[in-house]
């Protein structure tokens, strides 16, 4: 079954700095992938959608490429903010019980210092 | 505003009992879906439902129950067979196929 890997570890960096979140998946490559930021105690809120033949999606200061040949998708965050301090998510569909519905993966926290 | 509510925010369960979290959107979104978060893990789906009177269960459906007799409402029961049932649930809603799901903030469970 799919499996999603994110590091579990936070990425701890200066503001200004840019922000890179990774994300591997271990079996076949995906449709599609989005990608979600969940502050605490809060629900995921839904951030970018890439899809397979697009190798590169970008929305403000976020961009997120996809690489079907090495099984990751990168999240980019340029000239980070301390409001951009969270945890992000990606999730594809696939890798469950569920057919072809959503599988999140573990999710990074990002820690931007002023 | 568009959006999804859960209710209530934080739940507490007795030993043996069963509780209901309610869920309710008013984004006109067919398909929602119920997952539960545990500490420093991904959202693991529970039960999702792609339209009324219908339901399917997910990855972990053993312990819990849910119907969705409205569009707007989805709620989910955690029984008693349920024995871990501390984590925090979240619900979420979507138009269908490939579109972003909507999330409410969710409900912490925990157990007295």
């Amino acid at each position: 079954s799919q499996k999603i890997e994110q590091n579990s570890e936070a990425l701890n960096i200066q503001e200004g700095k840019t922000a890179t979140l990774t994300c591997n998946y271990t079996n076949y490559s995906p449709a599609y992938l989005q990608w979600y930021r969940q502050d605490p105690g809060r629900g995921p809120v839904f951030l970018l959608l890439i899809r397979e033949n697009e190798k590169e999606k970008r929305k403000e200061r976020l961009k997120v490429t996809f690489d079907t040949t090495l099984k990751q998708s990168l999240f980019h965050i340029t000239a980070s903010q301390p409001a951009d301090s969270a945890t992000y998510l990606c999730a594809l569909p696939g890798g469950g019980n569920a057919g072809n519905m959503l599988t999140f993966g573990g999710g990074t926290r990002l820690m931007v210092k002023p | 505003d568009g959006g999804i509510t859960q209710s209530p925010k934080y739940l507490f369960r007795k030993e043996g009992q069963n509780v209901t979290l309610s869920c309710e959107q008013n984004l006109n979104h067919d398909a929602m879906y119920w997952y539960r978060q545990d500490p420093g893990q991904g959202l693991r789906l529970i039960y999702y439902s792609q339209i009324v009177n219908d339901f399917q269960k997910g990855d972990i459906a053993e312990g819990y129950s849910v119907s969705r007799e409205k569009k707007e409402s989805f709620p989910l029961t955690v029984t008693s067979a349920q024995k871990n049932p501390t984590a925090f649930y979240l619900c979420a809603s979507s138009t269908q196929g490939t579109q972003p799901q909507h999330f409410g903030d969710g409900t912490r469970l925990s157990i007295l």
